[in-house]
């Protein structure tokens, strides 16, 4: 069974950093990209970013660029999200997320999903 | 960046009625590179459609999806009372990008 599941969330105060890991299990995961997507309270869901299986191919939205980085560990199966100069607008439930198609370098849809971690980026 | 404009945004259907979402793109999406997610209260996100028109894995066959290009459609034939939900399409064919959802609503 394909499991996903987030950590390291919280209460920030604006211009702090905060890690957050995602850790899964139940398929071979260095063969597929992983992507972080978060939801604000109440809005929908927005793409934060995604790291191809070799970690060869990265993407940012511009919301996150230059403030977010993503990283992957494949011996620990694990995906991370650093994040720096937190804002205000940050604040949101931050989910990881498993590409549908082995070794795609760009992404695809999403066949699998964490529970989600939140985020609340607050003096 | 490619904008995914869904409508409508709040759809009042029946239970056993036929839903019709629609999804349009700023710009073409490059080999049908469109999905949708249903997404439930308290939820994550679940794939039903990915490249158009092919369902996810689990998926009732009431589940469908068509359209290329800008235009984009989910139909669910005949609704099921657990399929009210919000709904989002996503476009991956240039960095991923999500239409701000259509709620489905028991009318």
């Amino acid at each position: 069974e394909v499991q996903l599941v987030e950590s390291g969330g919280g209460l920030v105060q604006p211009g702090r950093s905060l890690r957050l890991s995602c850790a899964a299990s139940g398929f071979t995961f260095d063969d597929y990209a992983m992507h972080w997507v978060r939801q604000a309270p109440g809005k929908g869901l927005e793409w934060v970013s995604g790291i191809s299986w070799n970690s060869g191919s990265i993407g940012y939205a511009d919301s996150v660029k230059g403030r977010f980085t993503i990283s992957r560990d494949n011996a620990k199966n694990s995906l991370y999200l650093q994040m720096n100069s937190l804002r205000a607008e940050d604040t949101a439930l931050y989910y990881c997320a498993k590409d549908i198609v082995i070794a795609a370098a760009g992404g695809t849809a999403f066949d699998y999903w964490g529970q989600g971690t939140l985020v609340t980026v607050s003096s | 960046e490619i904008v995914l404009t869904q409508s409508p945004g709040t759809l009042s259907l029946s239970p056993g009625e036929r839903a019709t979402l629609s999804c349009r793109a700023s710009q073409s999406v490059s080999s049908s590179y469109l999905a949708w997610y249903q997404q439930k209260p308290g939820q994550a996100p679940r794939l039903l459609i990915y490249g158009a028109s092919s369902r996810a894995t689990g998926i009732p066959d009431r589940f469908s999806g068509s359209g290329s290009g800008t235009d984009f459609t989910l139909t669910i034939s005949r609704l099921e009372p657990e399929d009210f939900a919000v709904y989002y399409c996503q476009q991956y064919g240039s960095s991923h990008t999500f239409g701000q959802g259509t709620k489905l609503e028991i009318k």
